[in-house]
Parts: C-alpha cells; sequence; structure tokens
C-alpha cells in the first residue's frame, strides 16, 4: 500500500509549457505539502495545505499554482515552465498537531528543455 | 545567513566508526528539531527528533541539542555502509505556521 503517491514520477518538457503533478495520500491526513529539492539537495516548502485550504504560501512565482481538491489530494499546476523549475518536486502529508513527521512521496523529477 | 546550515560533505567513515553530523541554525524562538535521512534517489523520511537540551538516543543514533549555541547534532555509531545517505537537519520555524525549514543536508559515505 502507498502511503503518498506521485504521478509522474518523471517530467521531461520543453520550455514555456504547462505541465501538472498529483499527489494522493491514504494516510488519513489532513495536512498536505509541496517541497522543490533543487540540484544541491536544497529542500525548500513552496506550499501546504491543511483540509484544503492554503496555510503556506512561500515566495513562489505565480506561475505555480496548487489545487487541493480534497484532503487526500494535492496538484500542482506550473504554467509557462522555464529551465530553473528543473528539480524534484516532493509532495509530503501528516497531520497539523504533528506536522514535523511529514510522510513523503517519491518525487516528480522535472527535466525543462 | 542560511536559516539551516550544514556542510554538504562529503563526510566518509570506515564501517564501525562513529559518524558525526553537525547543524547550525539562525533563528533561536526555534523549538523542534529533526533530522531526515534521505537515500539517492528517493525521499526524505525522519529519523530522529528532539525538543530539549541535551542528547536522545534511539538505537545507534543520538541526537544532541544546544540552543544556547544554536546547534543539533546527529551521532551514528557502529556505521554501516547502509547508513550511506544524505541527512537532512530541519527545524519547525517559529511563525504560527510551523513550516519545517531544512538544511541542505550532509551526504555520508560509509566504507566498508
Amino acid at each position: 500500500d502507498t502511503a503518498v503517491s506521485q504521478t509522474p514520477k518523471y517530467l521531461v518538457t520543453q520550455m514555456g509549457n504547462d505541465k501538472s503533478i498529483k499527489c494522493e495520500q491514504n494516510l488519513g491526513h489532513d495536512t498536505m505539502y509541496w517541497y522543490k529539492q533543487d540540484s544541491k539537495k536544497f529542500l525548500k516548502i513552496m506550499f501546504s495545505y491543511n483540509n484544503k485550504e492554503l496555510i503556506i504560501n512561500e515566495t513562489v512565482p505565480n506561475r505555480f499554482s496548487p489545487k487541493s481538491p480534497d484532503k487526500a489530494h494535492l496538484n500542482l499546476h506550473i504554467n509557462s515552465l522555464e529551465l530553473g523549475d528543473s528539480a524534484v518536486y516532493f509532495c509530503a502529508s501528516s497531520q497539523f498537531r504533528v506536522r514535523e513527521t511529514q510522510y513523503f512521496g517519491p518525487g516528480t523529477r522535472l527535466l525543462v528543455l | 545567513q542560511k536559516e539551516v546550515e550544514q556542510n554538504s560533505g562529503p563526510l566518509s567513515v570506515p564501517e564501525g566508526a562513529i559518524a558525526s553530523l553537525n547543524c547550525t541554525y539562525s533563528d533561536r524562538g526555534s523549538q523542534s528539531f529533526f533530522w531526515y535521512r534521505q537515500y539517492s534517489g528517493k525521499s526524505p523520511e525522519l529519523i530522529m527528533s528532539i525538543y530539549s537540551n541535551g542528547d536522545k538516543e534511539d538505537g545507534r543514533f543520538t541526537a544532541q541539542l544546544n540552543k544556547a549555541s544554536q546547534y543539533v547534532s546527529l551521532l551514528i555509531r557502529d556505521s554501516q555502509p547502509s547508513d550511506s545517505a544524505t541527512y537532512l537537519c530541519a527545524l519547525r520555524g517559529s511563525s504560527n505556521t510551523g513550516k519545517l525549514i531544512f538544511g541542505q543536508g550532509t551526504t555520508l559515505q560509509v566504507k566498508p
């Protein structure tokens, strides 16, 4: 049973395209996150939703738009992809009251050409 | 100054030795600290948390916290090749969002 799943695992696309990454968790958690990990392994929070409400919105270009249709799903849509968007994007989930114990998905490796 | 700083390494130790991983942070208001392990090509997983000054032991792992010096460390005793990974130090920020702030990680190589 996969706890936190992401699709796709790999995404290779051209500059200027629009793409989406989907995330689902079956842990019954009420909080979900998107992180970006760059080539230097630096893992940085982008967004967080608690019960479908946006609670963390870091300084991220507005080309990135998260959407949480329900507590178990969190999607990330990226418009007009740029070379600098190439990274690994991790989805994670937790219970809000135990936010430090986050369970990460396998990651989506995005390469923008 | 970065909020969480780690030496990126690699830190190379022989099998059976003690590996010492260090982390400093800038936000004096931080109260909760964590170590995540990330194998190459995999996702991070939580291995230790520490909230009070002093040591916390869990098996071969010991986390150490010194809030006055703004310093967190992770000791791995009897290092095994399977411990080879990147270790990410993280803290819960003092803002009300409680977001986790990660360091860039230290890569540990345990050589047989």
